[in-house]
């Protein structure tokens, strides 16, 4: 089993669609978690990271961990094909003084106008 | 545009061939990651760098290399090159060591092997 799973879609929507991403983890060690977005042809960037459990928001983004189901979330409301891309999830490996992250598959996104 | 540079942007070369990869990090960054990023693997982490030593280390294989410059730059060095090496390679950044940091991610490098 890998350490963190995520569907790799792909997932095709309707612009102003409510869009959910989702990923989960093996470890219960793992408390942080985070949400890159990578277009087409280049590098990922952060889109989001979350700490314990909980939600957080940030403009139509909204990141949910549920640590007791092993579950993370990325929601995002009024989808824009500009939001076309993959998503991928992400978490800390090993100790915090480390910069190890491990990645899940991505999932890959179209939002169609 | 994320301040991280890589070089060359594709490689094309042949098995058993070595090459290296060239990334500059952002200006103040003293960590520096390296990622493979392949269609079966996904992205996964390689080895990190900080302040010109050795941090942390995935699953890289003994065929590849790394190292970071005084000046912080750093180069991937890929030796005996197989079909299955053919991937996309980041180069990340970052200001500090820990893993809470934001890691800023280069344009990448593709390489294919034939």
């Amino acid at each position: 089993q890998k350490e963190v799973e995520q569907d790799p879609g792909p997932l095709s929507v309707p612009e102003g669609a409510i869009v959910s991403l989702n990923c989960t983890y093996s470890n219960s060690a793992f408390q942080y978690f985070m949400w890159y977005r990578q277009y087409s042809r280049k590098g990922p960037e952060l889109l989001m990271y979350t700490y314990s459990s909980g939600n957080k928001e940030d403009g139509r983004f909204t990141a949910q961990v549920d640590k007791s189901s092993k579950y993370i979330s990325l929601f995002i409301r009024d989808s824009q094909p500009s939001d076309s891309a993959t998503y991928l999830c992400a978490t800390p490996l090993g100790s915090s003084n480390t910069g190890k992250l491990i990645f899940g598959q991505g999932t890959t996104l179209q939002v169609k106008p | 545009d994320s301040g991280v540079t890589q070089t060359p942007k594709h490689l094309i070369t042949a098995t058993g061939q070595r090459v290296t990869l060239r990334c500059s990090p952002r200006s103040g960054d003293l960590s520096v990651y390296w990622y493979q990023q392949s269609l079966d693997q996904g992205l996964q982490f390689l080895i990190q760098y900080y302040n010109g030593e050795e941090r942390a280390k995935g699953n890289i294989l003994e065929r590849f290399s790394a190292q970071q410059f005084p000046d912080l730059h750093s180069e991937l060095n890929l030796s005996s090159l197989e079909l299955g090496d053919s991937a996309l390679y980041f180069c990340a950044s970052s200001p500090g060591i820990a893993s809470y940091n934001e890691q800023f991610f280069g344009p990448g490098t593709r390489l294919t092997v034939l």
